[in-house]
């Protein structure tokens, strides 16, 4: 019973393209975010979402579009992939703004 | 200087040993306290929330949160091998929309 899962668990792809991650949770959460892990473990938000509305938006490039289609789904778009962009992606929710957040897997992307 | 600060480690002690894990965090309007432990390739779980000075115990775990030093610990006591991983500390701010801000994460390894 997975509780937030992210896919897909791994991207490999090329510099300029464009890539969706997509979340999903089976909490009953009404809030959504998402992380940027980088290669030192650095764990930063980039959004966050509360009832489908954005609340929570980190000095993010705007190649980053977060959308949410309902309260159990956040999926992030991104155009024009850098090299810098290579990272863990980490999907998180938890009831309520102020209650403990639970996180998924991760989503590993590797820009060549 | 980072808001929240955390010595990435590695360390490394034998099974059975007690751990002692720390953070220190230079904005005094953090009310909220955690500690994650995240295992490789795998998601932060959480693992103990405080709120305000004092100490919680959780089975073989202690979170302790001292605000007049701006100092949180976590201590693991009869340290398992199972134990090893990278443990963040994260903190917030307070009510409603406030971001979580993370510790770079110490890495632990118990060794049989």
């Amino acid at each position: 019973d997975t509780a937030v899962s992210q896919t897909p668990k791994y991207l490999v792809t090329q510099m300029g393209n464009d890539k969706s991650i997509k979340c999903e949770q089976n909490l009953g959460h009404d809030t959504m975010y998402w992380y940027k892990q980088d290669s030192k473990k650095f764990l930063k938000i980039m959004f966050s979402y509360n009832n489908k509305e954005l609340i929570i938006n980190e000095t993010v490039p705007n190649r980053f579009s977060p959308k949410s289609p309902d309260k159990a789904h956040l999926n992030l778009h991104i155009n024009s992939l850098e090299l810098g962009d290579s990272a863990v992606y980490f999907c998180a929710s938890s009831l309520g703004q102020n209650q403990p957040q639970h996180f998924g897997d991760g989503t590993r992307l590797s820009i060549l | 200087q980072k808001e929240v600060e955390q010595d990435p480690g590695p360390l490394s002690v034998p099974e059975g040993a007690i751990v002692s894990l720390n953070c220190t965090y230079s904005n005094s309007a953090f009310q909220y306290f955690m500690w994650y432990r995240q295992y490789s390739r795998k998601g932060p779980e959480l693992l103990m929330y405080t709120y305000s000075s004092g100490n919680k115990e959780d089975g073989r775990f202690t979170a302790q949160v001292d605000k007049s030093s701006k100092y949180i610990s976590l201590f693991i006591r009869d340290s398992q091998p199972s134990d090893s991983a990278t443990y963040l500390c994260a903190m917030r701010v307070g009510q409603g929309a406030q971001k979580l801000v993370f510790g770079q994460g110490t890495r632990l390894t118990i060794n049989p």
